[in-house]
Parts: C-alpha cells; sequence; structure tokens
C-alpha cells in the first residue's frame, strides 16, 4: 500500500547549519509529495509541495525535490535559524479528486542559537 | 474568524461517555477534513466533506465515529461510547476548493483523553 517513511528526530543543529531531513515513499501511480510544518502550539501547515517528478518544491528558504528514480521528496534548508525549530511532516496525496494524505509520522527540528 | 477554529482545545472524558468535537472552517472553503493523530504519529484521513455531502469516510476506524456538516460549514466529530483507545489529538482542516492539490489549512486541534 501506499506509505511514507521520514527519518526519525529529533534533529539538533546549531543556527547556520545545513539540514537534510530524509523522506522516502511507497505509492502507486504518480503521486503528489508534500512537507507540512507544525510549529509549537500551532496547527500544521504546508510548507511547499510538488506534483510530478523532478518538480522542486520551495518556500522559505526549504526546498524538496521529487525523485521518482529514488522515491524520496527529502527536504533541504541551507541555513536553518532558530524560527524553524518545529515538527516536520513529510506527506502524499494518491491520486484522486481528494485532499485524502497520507502522513509520515514527523520530525522534530530543533535549533539551537 | 482568520484560521480553522477547533473547538474543545482539550477534553478530558471518562471511558463510555460521548464526545463532540467541533470545528469551525475558514468562511467559504467547501471541503472539510478530519484527521486524528496519536502521539508521536502523523495525522490519519478520517473523514471529508464537500459542502454538505459526506464524501470519503473510509477511515473512520468504527461505528462509534460519525461525523456531520448539515449546512456545508460548521462540522461535527461525535465519538459514542469513548475507550482509551481513541485518545488522540483530532485534527480538522479545510481547503477552498474540491481541485486536488487545493492547500488544506489545519486546526489547533482538539486533544481528546478517555480516563
Amino acid at each position: 500500500g501506499n506509505s511514507v517513511t521520514q527519518m526519525e528526530g529529533p534533529v539538533t543543529l546549531s543556527e547556520e547549519a545545513f539540514l537534510t531531513i530524509n523522506c522516502t515513499y511507497t505509492a502507486t501511480g504518480y503521486p503528489s509529495l508534500f512537507w507540512y510544518v507544525q510549529y509549537p502550539g500551532e496547527g500544521l501547515q504546508l510548507l511547499l509541495k510538488a506534483t510530478k517528478a523532478d518538480d522542486k518544491g520551495s518556500n522559505k528558504g526549504f526546498e524538496a525535490t521529487y525523485r521518482k528514480e529514488t522515491t524520496s521528496f527529502h527536504l533541504e534548508k541551507g541555513s536553518v535559524q532558530v524560527s524553524d525549530s518545529a515538527v516536520y511532516f513529510c506527506a502524499l496525496k494518491y491520486g484522486g479528486a481528494t485532499n485524502k494524505l497520507i502522513f509520515g509520522t514527523g520530525t522534530l527540528l530543533a535549533v539551537q542559537p | 474568524g482568520a484560521g480553522v477554529s477547533q473547538s474543545p482545545r482539550y477534553k478530558v472524558t471518562k471511558r463510555g461517555q460521548d464526545v463532540a468535537l467541533r470545528c469551525d472552517p475558514i468562511s467559504g472553503h467547501v471541503s472539510l477534513y478530519w484527521y486524528r493523530q496519536a502521539l508521536g504519529q502523523g495525522p490519519e484521513f478520517l473523514t471529508y466533506f464537500n459542502y454538505e455531502a459526506q464524501q470519503d469516510k473510509s477511515g473512520l476506524p468504527n461505528d462509534r465515529f460519525s461525523a456531520e456538516r448539515p449546512e456545508g460549514s460548521i462540522s461535527t466529530l461525535t465519538i459514542q461510547r469513548t475507550e482509551q483507545r481513541d485518545s488522540a489529538m483530532y485534527r480538522c482542516a479545510s481547503s477552498l476548493e474540491t481541485i486536488p492539490g487545493s492547500p488544506l489549512h489545519f486546526g489547533n486541534g482538539t486533544r481528546l483523553t478517555v480516563t
């Protein structure tokens, strides 16, 4: 079946460090892929998305490229800030006219000054 | 309001009681989704509506769970005869259109604890 696997956290980095959070997926067909972020005390927010192979989603300095050959959608940022501390969720939508998403388990990022 | 509003924010109930969780979506949003998130896990789909019509309830765990959206705006998720395994964060989300890929806007959730 369809599933999403994320690297386990927590990920602890110093400010201005490079960030990678790995995400791989299993799906039939051609899913759309998403990264959602949850800041402390808030609901999930869409961070970025990619709808087809080789697409790159980007927002707020974060990027992720839809790699069909490796079934991956790794999240990267060149220089993290303390304000990026949050839980990051990778998700896929497996076609159809819905927003039924399958989420990964989430990765907690803690950025220290 | 500016965002998706859920109430109550926290709910503690005794096993066997019924609970009703409310979601007030962003004004004008057509689609409304319910997700459940266990501790340390990602959200899991429960059910969704377009306007007042329930389109898919395949994620509801059993017949103790039901949801309605009678006027195409506010939605209520009801859990009857609660059990301890129902304890989780219940998240509501809405999107502007029924077009696939319309971004979901999530509320802050209702933390349900069944004792």
